[in-house]
């Protein structure tokens, strides 16, 4: 059973288009999270929701719009991409409460060409 | 503002010898937490072990525990007997309490020597 996954793995796409990524838990969190991780491999949050509602917006491009259609799913879109977007895109959950630990999804590897 | 540093950026340990990551962290919130994660060359992100900042004894998961220096803001992460499946990315990562943003180290890459 997988706890938090996401979709597509790979996403190969040329500068301009639109894309979007998908995640889904099934943890019964409250919260979801979008994380990118560079070519350097340094992961910085992006994103942060918890029961639909956006909490965390860190400074990202208003071409990323992460939208949340219930607790268990937030998907990533991404309008007009660009070279530097080209990174691992992680999601995570977790309950808000406490220091309740973050579960990550397996990654997209996004490649703007 | 909370910071997270990890000072080695790669490791090579022969295989079934322990191994100590350090990890150092920056904060004016007295309640945090501490994580560890491995990301192998697979690319997924697991989590390893948990140190809360009021936590009196210090976390064991397995062959995993964490050394936690609550004064000299340290978190290393401790791996006993080391195996070949240990060579990964592992980063270390700290949280307010309150706050839902988990801070990230630069990681450290282990290689794990046959």
């Amino acid at each position: 059973d997988t706890a938090v996954s996401q979709t597509p793995k790979y996403l190969v796409t040329q500068m301009g288009n639109d894309k979007s990524i998908k995640c889904e838990q099934n943890l019964g969190h409250d919260t979801m999270y979008w994380y990118k991780q560079d070519s350097k491999k340094f992961l910085k949050i992006m994103f942060s929701y918890n029961n639909k509602e956006l909490i965390i917006n860190e400074t990202v491009p208003n071409r990323f719009s992460p939208k949340s259609p219930d607790k268990a799913h937030l998907n990533l879109h991404i309008n007009s991409l660009e070279l530097g977007d080209s990174a691992v895109y992680f999601c995570a959950s977790s309950q808000r409460e406490g220091q309740e630990t973050q579960y990550f999804g397996p990654g997209t590897r996004l490649l703007v060409l | 503002a909370q910071k997270i540093t990890q000072t080695q950026p790669g490791m090579f340990v022969q295989e079934k010898e322990a191994v100590t990551l350090d990890c150092t962290y920056d904060t004016s919130d007295p309640s945090y937490g501490l994580f560890w994660y491995k990301q192998p060359s697979s690319g997924e992100m697991i989590f390893l072990i948990y140190q809360g900042s009021y936590d009196q004894q210090n976390a064991t998961e397995g062959r995993y525990s964490l050394n936690f220096q609550k004064a000299r803001k340290s978190a290393n992460l401790v791996i006993s007997a080391s195996q070949l499946g240990d060579s990964a990315m592992y980063f270390c990562a700290m949280r307010n309490f309150g706050n839902e943003k988990l801070t990230f180290g630069t990681g450290t890459r282990l290689t794990i020597i046959p």
